[in-house]
């Protein structure tokens, strides 16, 4: 069985500020993490993922999270946000045979001028 | 590649007609996935296919709806008859093996 918690479903940043969007999770395998970014009436957009490489991983525009297996997170960080980072971002968790998919409910990202 | 194709972008139908939205795949991908996205209740997994075979439907949310993978470059997803609560923006992803999910542009779904 598995899960993703995200644990803010808003969250909101001054522009220039740093960002961080929580999420943990539970697998009974060993997982693959992602993050998933969704502006508005667009699709979803691979952020990064993590696939039990390093535990440090850099996506794009700037974003990173880090997989910390004794925590069950894989938070979503970003030094310096910028108005264009205003979305929607989804955290995923998959493992098990065939590959079974877990989405987050989703945290709203908005950005201050 | 394409991406992952997805039509009609938009569709209007009334209360009790049949809909049917259709996807292509990245070419290669071995699976496939139906989600929905609604305000109220975000983004639900509907079914996935493995190789073209459905592993997973207990997100499909009534006999109303079915999907089928004919082959590896297509899938169909069928509501019938659709009613105003089906309204939503449904989405198509593909990948392979243990591999990123590519989502499609999304049909948004208007039952009136």
């Amino acid at each position: 069985a598995q899960s993703v918690t995200q644990l803010d479903s808003h969250v909101s940043v001054s522009e220039g500020t740093p960002v961080l969007l929580r999420c943990n999770y539970s697998s009974s395998y060993s997982p693959s993490l992602f993050w998933y970014v969704q502006h508005p009436n667009k699709g979803l957009q691979l952020l990064l993922k993590y696939t039990s490489a390093a535990t440090l991983v850099k996506g794009i525009n700037g974003f990173e999270a880090e997989f910390k297996k004794s925590e069950t997170s894989f938070h979503l960080t970003k030094p310096s946000a910028h108005m264009s980072d205003a979305a929607e971002y989804f955290c995923v968790v998959t493992g098990g045979g065939y590959q079974k998919v877990t989405f987050g409910t989703g945290t709203k990202l908005q950005v201050i001028p | 590649d394409a991406g992952v194709i997805q039509s009609p972008r938009h569709e209007v139908t009334e209360m009790g007609q049949e809909v049917t939205l259709r996807c292509k795949p990245i070419s290669g991908h071995n699976s496939l996935f139906w989600y929905r996205q609604t305000m109220m209740r975000g983004l639900e997994l509907l079914i996935y296919f493995n190789n073209n075979v459905p592993i997973d439907d207990s997100g499909m949310p009534e006999d109303r709806f079915s999907a089928k993978m004919p082959n590896a470059s297509f899938s169909t997803l069928k509501i019938q008859p659709s009613e105003p609560r089906d309204s939503a923006v449904y989405f198509c992803a593909s990948s392979s093996s243990q591999e990123t999910q590519y989502f499609g542009p999304g049909t948004r779904l208007l039952v009136l």
